[in-house]
Formats: C-alpha cells, structure tokens, sequence
C-alpha cells in the first residue's frame, strides 16, 4: 500500500536556525513527489516536483532532495514568514494522478 | 500554473440543508479532484471528475452524499448533502496542469454545520 510518512509532527525554530523536514513513503512506482506549503485557513501551495533520486530543487530558503526512499525539505536561516504547515505528497505510476498525503509537519520560527 | 477560485469561501449551515461548492480554473483542465481536510489534519481526497463523464469516489464517499457536476473543462461543483456536524470541514478543489503533474489548489470552502 502506498503510504506517505513525514516528520517531525511538529518544529519549532529560532530566526536563522537552519534545519530539515523528513518524507518517507513507500509507493509502487514514483512518478513525483511533491512538497506544498500551508498557511491557515488557505489551500496548498505547490513548492517542488522531484522525480527521481539525486535530484535537487530549490527556491528561495528552501531545497528539496530526494533518496529512494525518503525526500528532505532543507530549510536555510529559516525567517518568521517561513512559519506554515509543509505537506509531502507522491504520485505512483498509474495514470489516475491521485496524489497520497503525509500528515504534515507545523513549522514555527520565531524572530 | 493555474489559478483556482471556489465559492462560497465560507458557510454556516444547518443540520439537514445541502450546499454547493463551486470551483472555477482560469484554464482547461482534464481532471479536478475534491478534497476534504479536518481541522489538524491532512487532505483526503473525496472523488476526481473528469468531463464528460461520472465522478470516482474514494472509499468512505458516496454520490448520493457528495454529488459532483463537471459540466466543462473549467468548472465543478462539490455538493455536500443532508449535512451532519461531521461534515464540518475544509473543502478543496485542485487540479494538475501541464506534463509536471503538480496540482494547484483553490483557496479552500469552510464549512460549520450547526
């Protein structure tokens, strides 16, 4: 069954203290994996698509990078604004695009 | 990219009535799926609609329940019926664009049954 773990639950985070976000998942065949950032009472927004391992993307304080197993959402002297909830989602190989979600990870900077 | 819109962004309603979700994309799109997110938690996806031709509901939803319209390449509706506290909830369309297999999502429909 393809399932999607993230962690921690929970981070909470000085001003410029960098630090990572973990995705495991298991699926049967990759097609994408997906990170989207959260904010209160909005919907997702989409930050990266990584589709096999090695690969790296990268935007503004965050980097995302995938293994076989596990994705990492870097983040880099984290500012307040940074604060959200991160979601990891994948995508198998079917052609139905059903994305499978971990729970989450709540990130708090403080300044 | 796409740009997603729903409406209403926010309702009360009482126990018994039914309310419709509209979710409009600034382009045309294969498939639109509906989800739901409960205060804390993840999304789960409610059905994907295609158009043209009937919605597919994931486990634990029904039609009768979650009734689904796709008229176009642009629009759906999510009609939540008979609705009990429990449906209480976000309500989020999304819809992938392009080759990349992303999905854009709309802003979100919040819903407090009473």
């Amino acid at each position: 069954e393809d399932q999607v773990t993230q962690s921690p639950e929970a981070l909470r985070l000085q001003e410029g203290e960098s630090s990572s976000l973990n995705c495991s998942y298991t699926v049967s065949g990759l097609r994408g994996l997906f990170w989207y950032r959260q904010d209160p009472g909005k919907g997702p927004e989409f930050l990266f698509t990584l589709y096999s391992a090695g690969e790296e993307k990268e935007k503004e304080r965050l980097k995302a990078t995938l293994t076989k197993k596990e994705s990492f959402l870097h983040i880099t002297a984290p500012k307040p604004e940074d604060s959200a909830t991160y979601l990891c989602a994948v995508q198998n190989a079917g052609n139905n695009r059903k994305l499978i979600w971990g729970l989450g990870t709540s990130l708090a900077v403080n300044p | 990219s796409a740009v997603i819109s729903q409406k209403p962004s926010r309702d009360i309603c009482q126990r018994g009535t039914s309310l419709t979700i509209q979710c409009q994309v600034d382009s045309q799109v294969t498939m639109m799926f509906w989800y739901r997110q409960q205060p804390g938690q993840s999304l789960t996806l409610i059905a994907t609609a295609n158009q043209g031709s009937e919605a597919t509901y994931e486990s634990g939803f029904v039609i009768d329940k979650f009734p689904i319209s796709r008229p176009n390449l642009t629009f759906s509706t999510l009609t939540v019926s008979n609705m009990s506290p429990e449906d209480s909830s976000i309500y989020l369309c999304s819809a992938p664009t392009g080759d990349d297999y992303e999905q854009y999502f709309g802003p979100g429909t919040r819903l407090t049954v009473t």
